[in-house]
């Protein structure tokens, strides 16, 4: 079956714009994650959605960033006025009810210039 | 601060060997341990996970070690591959009041040699 899709898988673009970046979960999952991985490094928890409950938003590093979810499908996570420091690649992972496993997709690499 | 401490940053082994990585967790309340293999330009892939109720999992040439007394677990390849080669991540969630958000290592960069 399909796994977790992502896009852009690439996005350049210049500081203080505006990015959407979008997520279609594995279907019939329940839970979506956003993480962020930095160069060489591992991943940070941004935000988690579940079901129709409020989202977790503890790992947002700024206002600049917020994530919206419609049920139980796509997300989208938008970075307002982007920073170098936003350059990351930006995966998103899906789960099933219960939680785990979590399942990744191939990410979106973004780049600030 | 870094609830999960992963170990070595880097790894070289030749084909055959026992390439083994280790991880070290502060939050006691963790309940969940996935190991992560991630190819460049993929996202990660589970390749195993434990929950702290059993020492030891084996799935195909992976094997988890955990010691919950320590706070600490490990992954084990056994007879290790050239297309083993790859970052692998440990990582813990906390179910209970956390999401099942998962914390992750820093990552564990091995390379296989023929």
């Amino acid at each position: 079956g399909a796994g977790v899709s992502q896009s852009p898988s690439n996005k350049v673009t210049e500081k203080g714009k505006d990015v959407e970046l979008r997520c279609d979960p594995i279907s019939g999952h329940t839970a979506l994650y956003w993480y962020r991985q930095r160069l060489g490094q591992g991943l940070e928890f941004l935000i988690y959605f579940q079901g129709n409950s409020a989202p977790d938003k503890s790992g947002l590093p700024s206002d600049r960033f917020s994530a919206e979810r419609t049920g139980e499908s796509v997300s989208t996570l938008t970075i307002q006025r982007t920073q170098q420091e936003d350059s990351a690649v930006y995966l998103c992972a899906s789960s099933p009810p219960g939680g785990q496993p979590q399942h990744f997709g191939d990410g979106t690499r973004l780049s600030i210039l | 601060q870094q609830q999960v401490k992963q170990s070595p940053q880097s790894l070289i082994v030749q084909k055959g060997g026992i390439p083994i990585i280790n991880c070290a967790y502060e939050n006691t309340a963790f309940d969940y341990f996935p190991w992560y293999q991630q190819f460049p330009g993929k996202g990660p892939a589970l390749l195993i996970a434990i929950r702290p109720d059993v020492s030891e999992k084996k799935e195909g040439r992976f094997t988890i070690s955990f010691n919950k007394s320590a706070k600490q677990f490990s992954l084990h390849i056994m007879d290790s591959q050239p297309g083993d080669s790859a970052t692998y991540f440990c990582a813990a969630s906390l179910a209970t009041g956390g999401g099942n958000k998962l914390t992750f290592g820093t990552g564990t960069q091995l390379k296989v040699e023929l």
